[in-house]
This record gives structure tokens, C-alpha cells and sequence, in this order.
């Protein structure tokens, strides 16, 4: 069974300033996707990057890239220039050839001004 | 494009009371999903439509929960009777195809408090 692990369950940082959300996952599969989703207080989940498992190269969507580590099965989220905004859960989710997404834990992440 | 929309965004009811819960995917989103978070959670899945057919409901408990997605379009999720541990957040999901394209679009979801 597929399985997704964020063992940090809050961190902080200062606005403006950098923070790495952590994330592994357990797949017997060869081709998967995998996901970073925010979701803030309205609860409203939004994808905010995706990682093709084919595809060496580390997704980036402006402030936001990943490290994929295909062997270590690690997939960290990296935040620059962290703004009051990006408070919010962010879950880590793999999905697989049935389409179906397995979520991590979760992390809640507080932007101090 | 408008997102998914569900409906009613709060709902309180009584333990052994029924709920029906409402979602209208994204147009042309082929797949919808429901899921259920609990507080502190990741989001758990319910039960999955590829158009009007059930792709997956291994982890619907069935004895007292049911989805319909009749015509291939909107869907509604019903707990009947609801228990306290139903208390949840349900979230409903679509995306365009099954093995398509994988990302899922969510909609703002509806908390459940059972008491």
C-alpha cells in the first residue's frame, strides 16, 4: 500500500525568509505523481506544485519548488520570500495509475511578520 | 471557469439524523471524488466516479453512507444514520480523466458537527 509521511506537523518562519516542508512516501510503482496542496483556514485545498516521478528535473512554480529525491522516495516542499499568505496546512499526496490521491498528515505553517 | 461547488457549506445535526450533502464538479471533470478530513488530517477517501460508475468505495462504510452521481454531472453523499465520529470536514474533488491528467480541483467542502 501506498503511503505518504510528513513527520513535522507545525513549523514556523519569518516573513521573507525560507522554510523546507518535508515529505516521504512508500510506492511499489514506477510512474506516480506527486503533490503539494495549501490549504488555508477557508479550507478551500489548492494545488500549489506537482511532481511527474518520470522527470528528473524539480518542479518550480515561482516561490515555490521542490527537491525530488526519487530513490530516498523524499519529496521536500521549499517556500523563498515566505509572505503572511502562505500561513496555511500543506499536505504532501502521491497519486498512482488508479488516480486515487493518499495524503500525508499534514503541516501547518505560520509565517511570522 | 468556475471551480467546485458544494453545498451546504455548515451543517449541524443530531446523531442518528440523515444528511445529504451536495457537489457539482468542475464542466467537462469526468472523475469526482469525495473525501472525508478529520480535524488535524489528511483528507480520507470516500468513494470515486468515473462519470456515473464508482471507480473505487473500498473505504466508504456502507451501512450507513451512499453516493449517487446519476447522470454523470453533480453528486450528493448521504450518511444515514449519522454517528458522532462523522463529525468531519467532506470535501468533494474532480479532475478530467482517470489516468489523464491527475490533478484533482477541490471544492470548499462541508463541516459536519454531530452531536
Amino acid at each position: 500500500a501506498q503511503t505518504v509521511t510528513q513527520s513535522q506537523p507545525e513549523m514556523s518562519v519569518q516573513e521573507a525568509e525560507t522554510v523546507t516542508l518535508s515529505c516521504t512516501y512508500d510506492t511499489s510503482e514506477s510512474d506516480y505523481y506527486l503533490f503539494w496542496y495549501k490549504q488555508p483556514p477557508s479550507r478551500q485545498m489548492i494545488l500549489v506544485i506537482r511532481q511527474e516521478a518520470y522527470k528528473q528535473q524539480n518542479a518550480t512554480e515561482n516561490r515555490f519548488s521542490v527537491n525530488f529525491q526519487k530513490a530516498a522516495k523524499s519529496f521536500s516542499l521549499k517556500i523563498s520570500d515566505s509572505q503572511l499568505g502562505d500561513a496555511a496546512m500543506y499536505f504532501c499526496a502521491w497519486t498512482g495509475a488508479n488516480s486515487k490521491l493518499t495524503f500525508g498528515k499534514g503541516i501547518t505553517l505560520s509565517v511570522r511578520p | 471557469e468556475a471551480g467546485v461547488a458544494q453545498s451546504p457549506r455548515y451543517k449541524i445535526i443530531e446523531k442518528r439524523q440523515s444528511v445529504a450533502f451536495w457537489c457539482n464538479p468542475i464542466s467537462g471533470h469526468a472523475t469526482l471524488y469525495w473525501y472525508q478530513q478529520i480535524l488535524g488530517q489528511g483528507p480520507k477517501l470516500l468513494i470515486q466516479f468515473q462519470n456515473n460508475g464508482v471507480v473505487d468505495d473500498s473505504q466508504l462504510p456502507k451501512d450507513r453512507f451512499s453516493a449517487e452521481r446519476l447522470k454523470g454531472v453533480d453528486s450528493t453523499l448521504k450518511i444515514q444514520p449519522a454517528k458522532l465520529e462523522d463529525s468531519a470536514v467532506y470535501l468533494c474533488a474532480s479532475s478530467r480523466m482517470r489516468g489523464g491528467s491527475p490533478e484533482q480541483f477541490f471544492g470548499p467542502g462541508t463541516r459536519l458537527t454531530v452531536l
